[in-house]
């Protein structure tokens, strides 16, 4: 069974700041989502990583994947307060998407 | 990206009563619909993955009977939660792919609060 591992839970930054969250995944796969979730709101797509080695910047956001070490990475710049959200990570399994359990990141001025 | 709209965004109900969720989309042919649950501060928890025109496939430990999920048609996927209780308040998030096209990306609803009462 396919299993997403996020780290960190939770995340409190200071502005300015720079850090990285981070996907496991326990089977192979080479398709990766990041999501966004503000309070009450549904998700918003951030980044699609669809094979080994890809990257992809937005912003002060910048994703990959490795799908050998099944790991892939958010990092994120300078953080702002405009950051702050839930995010997650999603990976394609068989016949569905699994998700991580979140990383609530808050950003402090 | 596609759109899929999803209706309503926030429902109460009173303990007992049936509850039904729309998932439509809007500008593409959903073939599959995904159904999810996500409760306060927690992950999205696939429920269960229907395919236009035939039964759903229900994630182990939900209630098929209790949570009753239709797609006629690929365009619309219902999720009826009847005999709702307090405990089936949650956030409700569907999703919608085109998946014989080959990969696609899931579009997802904009999610439905469901408070019991």
């Amino acid at each position: 069974e396919l299993k997403v591992e996020q780290n960190p839970l939770f995340l409190s930054m200071q502005e300015g700041k720079n850090y990285t969250i981070y996907c496991n995944y326990s089977t192979t796969s080479d398709r990766l989502y990041w999501y966004r979730q503000d309070p009450g709101k549904s998700l918003e797509s951030l980044f699609v990583l669809l094979s080994n080695g890809a990257v992809k910047q937005e912003g002060r956001l910048m994703a990959s994947l490795d799908t050998k070490a099944r790991l892939s990475t958010l990092h994120i710049t300078a953080a702002v307060h405009d950051l702050s959200a839930t995010y997650f990570c999603a990976v394609e399994g068989a016949r569905d998407m699994r998700f991580g359990a979140g990383t609530r990141l808050t950003v402090k001025p | 990206g596609a759109v899929v709209s999803q209706h309503p965004s926030r429902v109460i109900c009173k303990s007992g009563t049936s509850v039904k969720i729309e998932c439509r989309s809007l500008d593409f042919q959903a073939t599959t619909m995904f159904w999810y649950r996500q409760f306060p501060k927690q992950s999205l928890m696939l429920m269960a993955t229907s395919n236009e025109g035939s039964k759903a496939t229900y994630e182990q430990g939900v209630e098929k009977d209790k949570f009753l999920i239709n797609h006629a048609s690929l365009t619309l996927s219902t999720l009826t939660v009847t005999s709702a209780h307090p405990e089936d308040s949650s956030f409700y998030i569907c999703s919608a792919r085109d998946l014989p096209q080959g990969y696609t990306e899931a579009f997802f609803g904009q999610g439905t609060r469901l408070t019991v009462v």
